[in-house]
C-alpha cells in the first residue's frame, strides 16, 4: 500500500510569517506531486504541482521536492488569515494502468492568526 | 463555463437503500474519479475511469458501483452493502495519458445515513 504522510497539525503561524508544510511518500517511483488547499466544507483546489527535484515558485507559494529523501514541502510566505485551511499533499503513481491515480495524505490544518 | 458539477449537494439515505450520486463534467477530460472523505481525513479513492466503458477499483471500492457510458458522466451508486456510507463524496476529472496531471474537483455531495 503506497503511503503519503503529513503532520496533521494544527500548524499555527502569525500573519506575515512563513508557513512550512511537509509531506513524505513511500513509493520511490512516484513522478508527480501536488498541493491542494481545502477550506472547511469545500472541495480541494490545486495550488501547485511539481515534477522535478528542487524548488518551484508561484507568487507566495514555493514547492520543494527531494526525490532521494522522498520528501515534498510547501512554503507559504507572508501568510494571510485567508490562507487558513487544510493543505493536502497528493502523489501520482507512475506507469501502467495506474497512471493518473493520486494518493492523498491526511492533510495539515493551517491557522494564520492576526 | 467549464467545470464539474455534482448533485445533490446534500443527500440523506435510510439504511438498506441504494443511492446514486451524479457527476458531470464539460472539460472534455478523459479520466474521472470518485473519492470519499471522512472528517479530519484525506481523500480515499473509490473508483476511477480513464476511458468510456472502462473503470477500475480504487482502494475502497467495496459497497460502491459506477458506470461510464458517456465521457461527460460518471455516476456513483452507494449500495446497501456499504456499511458506513456517511461521508463527503468528491468527484474529480483530469486529462488522461502521458502528460496528464492535475485533477479538478467538483463541489462534493455530503451523504448522511439516517
Amino acid at each position: 500500500q503506497k503511503e503519503v504522510e503529513q503532520n496533521s497539525g494544527p500548524l499555527s503561524v502569525p500573519e506575515g510569517a512563513i508557513a512550512s508544510l511537509n509531506c513524505t511518500y513511500s513509493d520511490r517511483g512516484s513522478q508527480s506531486f501536488f498541493w491542494y488547499r481545502q477550506y472547511s466544507g469545500k472541495s480541494p483546489e490545486l495550488i501547485m504541482f511539481i515534477y522535478s527535484n528542487g524548488d518551484k515558485e508561484d507568487g507566495r507559494f514555493t514547492a520543494q521536492l527531494n526525490k532521494a529523501s522522498q520528501y515534498v514541502s510547501l512554503l507559504i510566505r507572508d501568510s494571510q488569515p485567508s490562507d487558513s485551511a487544510t493543505y493536502l499533499c497528493a502523489v501520482m503513481e507512475a506507469g501502467g494502468t495506474s497512471y493518473g491515480k493520486l494518493t492523498f495524505g491526511q492533510g495539515t490544518i493551517l491557522t494564520v492568526h492576526p | 463555463d467549464g467545470g464539474i458539477t455534482q448533485s445533490p449537494k446534500y443527500l440523506f439515505r435510510k439504511e438498506g437503500q441504494n443511492v446514486t450520486l451524479s457527476c458531470e463534467q464539460n472539460l472534455n477530460h478523459d479520466a474521472m474519479y470518485w473519492y470519499r472523505q471522512d472528517p479530519g481525513q484525506g481523500l480515499r479513492l473509490i473508483y476511477y475511469s480513464q476511458i468510456v466503458n472502462d473503470f477500475q477499483k480504487g482502494d475502497i471500492a467495496e459497497g460502491y458501483s459506477v458506470s461510464r457510458e458517456k465521457k461527460e458522466s460518471f455516476p456513483l451508486t452507494v449500495t446497501s452493502a456499504q456499511k458506513n456510507p456517511t461521508a463527503f463524496y468528491l468527484c474529480a476529472s483530469s486529462k488522461a495519458g502521458i502528460g496528464s496531471n492535475e485533477q479538478f474537483f467538483g463541489p462534493g455531495t455530503r451523504l448522511t445515513v439516517l
